[in-house]
């Protein structure tokens, strides 16, 4: 079974410039995440879907970054214009359904290292 | 902010070693997942628990779900040069859906 795709791996841009990230879940998850992972932190939760719709999106910096799953498959984030804080891995996830219980367990990509210049 | 107290921060320790690591919080969780993350690469899951009490391996490596459901340890036994890692406890809330919260973090070194 094919994991979470993420692409780029890395990416340098400088601020204020714009970025995009990309993301396939494991086929069939239903659930996909968003987080951020700061160097030596825990990654942080950024939005969550479910299908094309978004559950939680509570500690999403809506000024900056915007994320969609149009068609309920792949997913794509943006950081615009970008600041030098958003520095960080930004990883993806999915789970076969949301909610409490077996079945939620997230599933993560390999990330993609954004530095910002 | 991170509501996951995780320790130790680090471990040095020598192969054939067994290695204990715990998270703590002031919060009751209904799962506690186990995750470790090598250099480069995104977190990958080693152990989900879900009721109070219970106790799952999974190779070397044995966790518990704390009976107060505030708290959670992973050890590993025997370990080897390839454990080297960053270990994470997640856990989800009964109030948060599916919003997974991460403690920071265990650095684990093991000398051959």
């Amino acid at each position: 079974e094919a994991g979470v795709a993420q692409s780029p791996r890395y990416k340098i841009i400088e601020k204020r410039q714009s970025v995009a990230f990309w993301c396939n879940p494991i086929s069939g998850h239903a659930t996909l995440y968003w987080y951020q992972q700061i160097l030596g932190q825990g990654p942080k939760l950024l939005i969550q879907f479910q299908n094309n719709g978004v559950v939680d999106d509570s500690q999403l910096p809506k000024d900056r970054f915007s994320a969609e799953r149009l068609k309920g498959v792949d997913s794509t984030l943006k950081i615009q214009p970008a600041k030098l804080e958003d520095s960080a891995v930004y990883l993806c996830a999915s789970s076969y359904i949301k909610g409490q219980g077996a079945g939620n367990e997230q599933f993560f990509g390999p990330g993609t290292r954004l530095t910002v210049l | 902010g991170q509501q996951l107290n995780q320790s130790p921060q680090s471990m040095f320790i020598q192969e054939g070693e067994d290695v204990s690591m715990n998270c703590t919080s002031s919060s009751i969780f209904n799962t506690w997942l186990w995750y470790k993350q090598d250099p480069g690469e995104g977190p990958v899951l080693l152990i989900a628990l879900y009721k109070a009490g219970e106790l799952t391996s999974n190779g070397r490596l044995t966790a518990q779900f704390g009976i107060t459901r505030k708290d959670s340890f992973l050890n590993i036994s025997a370990s080897i040069p390839s454990d080297v890692g960053i270990y994470f406890c997640a856990g989800l809330k009964e109030t948060s859906g599916s919003r997974l919260t991460f403690g920071e973090g265990t650095q684990l070194t093991v000398n051959p």
